[in-house]
């Protein structure tokens, strides 16, 4: 019973290209992440949603989208993919917003862009 | 300079030695204090928490943390092959405020324990 999923597991693809990650959760939780995990094993948060609703949204390129059709689901549309993507897309989820609630994270997705 | 820094190693150590991994931080307003796991090609996994100064224990993983200094640690004795991973420092504002689940990880320690 995996608890965050994540699909596809491996994207291999060309510069320019528009690209999707998809990411459910079967844990009932409120609140779901994306990650990216550089090369050097740096993690850090891209956006958050709670109940559907966009939370946080750092620093990220406008060719990044997220979307949550509900809130067992987030997905990640990248649009005109560039070599600099290349990284491990994490997705999370948290029963709530409290900086306290445990993060449960999927098992990555590896993008790499050609 | 990151806000939470931390010696991304290579540490490499024999089987039963003690294993201490650290993290400094810049940001005061951080509170909560956690650990995790990340096993090779794996998403990474909580392994400890706690709020305040002082030491928490859970078998053989100690989690200290020292909020006038800023830094945080991990130990672990007796380490074992499975032990083997990198482990990630992460800091959020805490329960309340506006942290909004926002955690802010260090760079990651890679840990190998040889037999």
């Amino acid at each position: 019973d995996t608890a965050v999923s994540q699909t596809p597991k491996y994207l291999v693809t060309q510069m320019g290209n528009d690209k999707s990650i998809k990411c459910e959760q079967n844990l009932g939780h409120d609140t779901m992440y994306w990650y990216k995990q550089d090369s050097k094993k740096f993690l850090k948060i891209m956006f958050s949603y709670n109940n559907k609703e966009l939370i946080i949204n750092e620093t990220v390129p406008n060719r990044f989208s997220p979307k949550s059709p509900d809130k067992a689901h987030l997905n990640l549309h990248i649009n005109s993919l560039e070599l600099g993507d290349s990284a491990v897309y994490f997705c999370a989820s948290s029963l709530g917003l409290a900086g306290t609630d445990t993060q449960y994270f999927g098992p990555g997705t590896r993008l790499t862009v050609l | 300079q990151k806000e939470v820094e931390q010696d991304p190693g290579p540490l490499s150590v024999p089987e039963g030695a003690i294993v201490s991994l650290n993290c400094t931080y810049s940001n005061s307003a951080f509170q909560y204090f956690m650990w995790y796991r990340q096993y090779s090609r794996k998403g990474p996994e909580l392994l400890m928490y706690t709020y305040s100064s002082g030491n928490k224990e859970d078998g053989r993983f100690t989690a200290q943390v020292d909020k006038s200094s800023k830094y945080i640690s991990l130990f672990i004795r007796d380490s074992q092959p499975s032990d083997s991973a990198t482990y990630l420092c992460a800091m959020s504002w805490g329960a309340g405020g506006t942290s909004y689940g926002k955690l802010t990880f260090g760079q990651g320690t890679i840990l190998t324990v040889h037999p």
